[in-house]
């Protein structure tokens, strides 16, 4: 597509629920981020997938969280049994091999609010 | 650790003023800078990409510099208009180590253009 395509926009979910957040990066990128953006506070890196290559996990905040992507294209954030604490939006970027040359292109995000 | 500073926070100006915002790294070994906007409940927007041997990068009204050695870059907005408002992020991609896909990001600076 033309852009990174992230969903839902929005999700209100009750706490102690799943959630899945969806991110369908730009064809062609290889490399896909997961970023968070809680309130007041700046992007904090999560997850990291650069083509068959394993992820770097080591932003996931607990083993509540975890992220995959299917054929080195689309990548599912999932949340378990949610806390509000997690409530923030979910940022997804991509951008193509040559990571010197190129910077991030992010999708619109998620929205999740844990009520 | 590298820590990215944003100065001011926020900033209120009239409209067709011309007006400056500041990033400050703590780590000069960066590969580049990136200028974001993100508009109230969206994504990122990327702006301006400065790699580290350039010294500036224009986009129309936009004018990124970076002082990579003083670890500051300036983004430079010409003749503001209402549609500037937003709020403005800077990035810094590290150089060394096997992790130099992750940005660092400053907590950005909230521009209010009035008409």
């Amino acid at each position: 597509g033309a852009g990174v395509s992230q969903s839902p926009s929005n999700k209100v979910t009750e706490k102690g629920k799943d959630v899945e957040l969806r991110c369908d990066p730009i064809s062609g990128h290889t490399a896909l981020y997961w970023y968070r953006q809680s309130l007041g506070q700046g992007l904090e890196f999560l997850i990291y997938f650069q083509g068959n290559s394993a992820p770097d996990k080591s932003g996931l905040p607990s083993d509540r969280f975890s992220a995959e992507r299917t054929g080195g294209s689309v990548s599912t954030l999932t949340i378990q049994r949610t806390q509000q604490e997690d409530s923030a939006v979910y940022l997804c970027a991509s951008s193509p091999l040559d990571i010197s040359n190129y910077g991030y292109t992010f999708g619109s995000g998620t929205r999740l609010t844990v009520v | 650790k590298q820590e990215v500073t944003q100065i001011p926070a926020a900033l209120s100006v009239p409209e067709g003023e011309n007006l400056v915002l500041n990033c400050s790294f703590t780590d000069s070994a960066i590969y580049n800078l990136q200028w974001f906007r993100q508009d109230p409940g969206k994504g990122l927007t990327s702006l301006l990409l400065i790699q580290s041997s350039q010294r500036e990068q224009t986009s129309g009204r936009l004018n990124a510099s970076l002082d990579k050695s003083s670890g500051r870059s300036t983004l430079y907005i010409a003749a503001s208009q209402p549609g500037d408002s937003a709020t403005y992020l800077c990035a810094v991609r590290p150089v060394s180590g096997g992790s130099n896909y992750k940005l660092t990001f400053g907590k950005g600076t909230l521009l209010t253009v009035n008409p």
